[in-house]
């Protein structure tokens, strides 16, 4: 069974960059398969951040892909999110997730709380 | 890209059965058949119950059922119970590179 943790600081300064990395067991990265990120801001809904393709090849969110790094590590078994610039509008619960064909996320990890603030 | 478009929220009976929409337009949901819908319990994670417009994962309660018509996608919850209670979100494949489009979700009330 497929399971995703998420980790990383939960408080980042304003301006700074967010960066979690996700740890994937129970299956091989190095298998021809696609993992993403979701957000959801306290109370609000979900948003995809991105996803990225075994070989390395990652797609994002227009509205954030300015700001978007997703880059993967096969040989650990993982892959990372990092957000660069960070402001209070990106305090969320930051999900990593399986992106099977056609669907944004499954499984997904248990979620990570992550506040922008000073 | 906008999120889909879903209602606030949706009450029901136990027992009774309920429809949510998420209308999205011909660049999502009606352009693609890769729907799918999530059950959002409070303080857990999303959970997959529908893709590919219809399709249930293995596990998933028959209850639950979806359909699409042009640019709006439908979830279905048949026999109403207290465990139903929990948020809902539709999803969407939004090409052409793999972009995908959450719904702005439902509350789902079990009176």
């Amino acid at each position: 069974q497929v399971q995703l943790q998420e980790s990383g600081p939960r408080l980042v300064k304003p301006s700074e960059t967010l960066s979690l990395t996700c740890a994937v067991s129970g299956y091989s990265m190095s298998a021809d398969y696609n993992w993403g990120w979701v957000r959801q801001p306290p109370g609000k809904g979900l948003e995809w951040i991105g996803s990225i393709h075994h070989s390395g090849r990652a797609y994002y969110n227009p509205s954030l892909e300015s700001r978007v790094t997703i880059s993967i590590e096969t040989s650990k078994n993982q892959f990372s999110l990092n957000v660069m610039s960070v402001t209070a509008a990106d305090t969320a619960i930051y999900y990593c997730t399986g992106v099977p064909n056609g669907v944004a996320g499954d499984p997904w990890g248990q979620g990570t709380l992550v506040i922008v603030s000073t | 890209q906008s999120a889909l478009t879903q209602p606030a929220s949706v009450s029901g009976s136990p027992g009774q059965s309920i429809t949510i929409s998420c209308t999205g337009t011909s660049s999502d949901v009606g352009g693609y058949d890769s729907v799918s819908w999530y059950q959002q319990h409070p303080g857990k994670a999303p959970q997959l119950i529908i893709h590919a417009v219809s399709k249930r994962p293995s596990g998933v309660s028959h209850r639950f059922s979806a359909s699409k018509s042009g640019n709006t996608a439908s979830l279905t919850i048949s026999g109403l119970q207290a465990e139903d209670e929990a948020d809902y979100y539709c999803c969407s494949f939004a090409g052409p590179s793999p972009s995908y489009v959450f719904g702005t979700g439902t509350k789902v009330i079990v009176l």
